[in-house]
């Protein structure tokens, strides 16, 4: 009940187009569902976050989709670009402890 | 700007050693939280401290300690290093408990036991 599980384990997408990455999780007492972006030598960082209070959060290019019936939640990424090339972890939680998927390498071709 | 500084970046260490890897953070959070990272199976939580002296086991303790004397370092230890220890390791830290404050990750410390 505490997996996040995340794919795909990676994506070429050509630039411009839209890059799509899915979460599924078990545990329905989960209540924050973050994304977290990280460039190659460096750590994670926040990118956007939902609650399941809401079925879509948009911040930009970058979309997060909810489907609490489903437990699934996606990122989207429109207009890709090369500067998005990054791998991106999902996460879930409730209280005070965040599980985190296995992550999706994510290469955007110019 | 916030920061979580891993003083080492990479190490080299041999079978049986006991190897510290030391975490600092400027931002004043309560949370500091220790992580390793591996191909395939993305972040896993090895410990996490909600106060100064205070510690809580994550989903990998097996094999690691952890130390924090004072609110702002945080120190991983392997007290004997074995090869499966090989791996990124990521020190984080987040202003109180609640699940939706940001976590804040440092630059990450490769550590390769031969």
């Amino acid at each position: 009940q505490q997996q996040v599980k995340q794919s795909p384990q990676s994506l070429i997408v050509q630039k411009g187009g839209i890059s799509i990455i899915n979460c599924a999780y078990e545990n329905t007492a989960f209540d924050y569902f973050p994304w977290y972006q990280q460039f190659p030598g460096k750590g994670p960082a926040l990118l956007i976050a939902i609650r399941p209070d809401v079925s879509e959060k948009k911040e930009g290019r970058f979309t997060i989709s909810f489907n609490k019936s489903a437990k699934q939640f996606s990122l989207h990424i429109m207009d890709s670009q090369p500067g998005d090339s990054a791998t991106y972890f999902c996460a879930a939680g409730a209280t005070n402890k965040l599980i985190f998927g296995t992550g999706t390498l994510l290469a955007v071709q110019p | 700007d916030v920061k979580v500084t891993q003083s080492s970046r990479y190490l080299v260490k041999r079978t049986g050693e006991k190897v510290f890897l030391e975490c600092v953070q400027d931002m004043d959070h309560e949370n500091m939280f220790w992580y390793r990272q591996d191909p395939g199976l993305g972040l896993r939580l090895i410990y996490f401290s909600y106060d100064v002296k205070m510690k809580e086991k994550g989903d990998i303790p097996e094999g690691y300690s952890v130390s924090r004397e004072k609110k702002e370092r945080f120190s991983l230890i392997l007290e004997s290093a074995s090869t499966n220890q090989t791996s990124m390791y990521l020190c984080a830290s987040r202003a109180g408990t609640t699940i939706g404050n940001t976590i804040y990750f440092g630059e990450g410390s490769w550590l390769t036991v031969v």
